[in-house]
């Protein structure tokens, strides 16, 4: 079936060190979603890419998603401890069903 | 504006023990979705639905049951609880597929079957 691979599972950074996920679909992507979930929360809706080769930008955040509308990265420059906690991406597929992504955990070393 | 609302947050259940998970939400949307999220791992799909009266199976539905008489509930019932069933659940809603119809989570029931 069709799956989006998100790479890494953990990433372990100091603050200040920047951080990035990566997403692969094996099929084309209508869009991209991109979700934030803290410890113990629920995930949360940070934004979303239509258009291929989209880049967007949220202060630290830079979303971006690829020409053939398989990949996506999510990178965050200088990482702060109000970071810390699991990013998803959610693409959708042309018969509207949104597959999701095994998330990366973003650890902030102590 | 409450959003989606879940109740209850927690909940331990015996084996063979059944319980309805309550989902309601008040933005009107048509779409809504029960995911479930075992520990440190992704999002399942267990049910969705597109409107009222009409619902559809995800990725892991059995030993779940929902039905959609309203626009705003959407509760998933648990007939024969298993420890299998142990994990997170997150009801959704949205207003619609595609573009500009982001995903709306509530807060989460932590159930655990023993």
């Amino acid at each position: 079936g069709q799956q989006v691979m998100q790479i890494p599972q953990y990433q372990h950074v100091q603050e200040g060190e920047d951080f990035t996920t990566y997403c692969n679909s094996s099929t084309t992507l209508s869009n991209i979603q991109w979700y934030k979930q803290r410890p113990g929360g629920h995930p949360v809706f940070l934004i979303q890419l239509v258009k291929s080769g989209e880049v967007k930008k949220q202060k630290r955040l830079t979303f971006q998603f690829g020409e053939a509308k398989k990949n996506s990265s999510l990178h965050i420059t200088a990482t702060q401890t109000t970071d810390v906690g699991t990013y998803f991406c959610a693409g959708e597929d042309s018969n509207y069903q949104l597959i999701w992504g095994a998330g990366t955990k973003l650890i902030i070393k102590p | 504006n409450a959003g989606v609302t879940q109740t209850p947050k927690f909940r331990i259940l015996k084996i063979g023990q059944s319980m309805t998970l309550q989902c309601t939400q008040d933005m009107n949307h048509n779409y809504m979705y029960w995911y479930r999220q075992d520990p440190g791992m992704g999002l399942k799909l267990i049910y969705y639905s597109v409107g009222a009266g009409i619902t559809d199976k995800g990725e892991v539905p059995n030993g779940y049951n929902v039905s959609r008489s309203t626009t705003e509930d959407f509760p998933l019932r648990l007939e024969l609880a298993a420890p299998s069933q142990t994990s997170v659940y997150f009801c959704a809603s949205s207003y619609g597929h595609g573009p500009n119809s982001p995903l709306h989570f509530g807060n989460g029931t932590r159930l655990t079957v023993t």
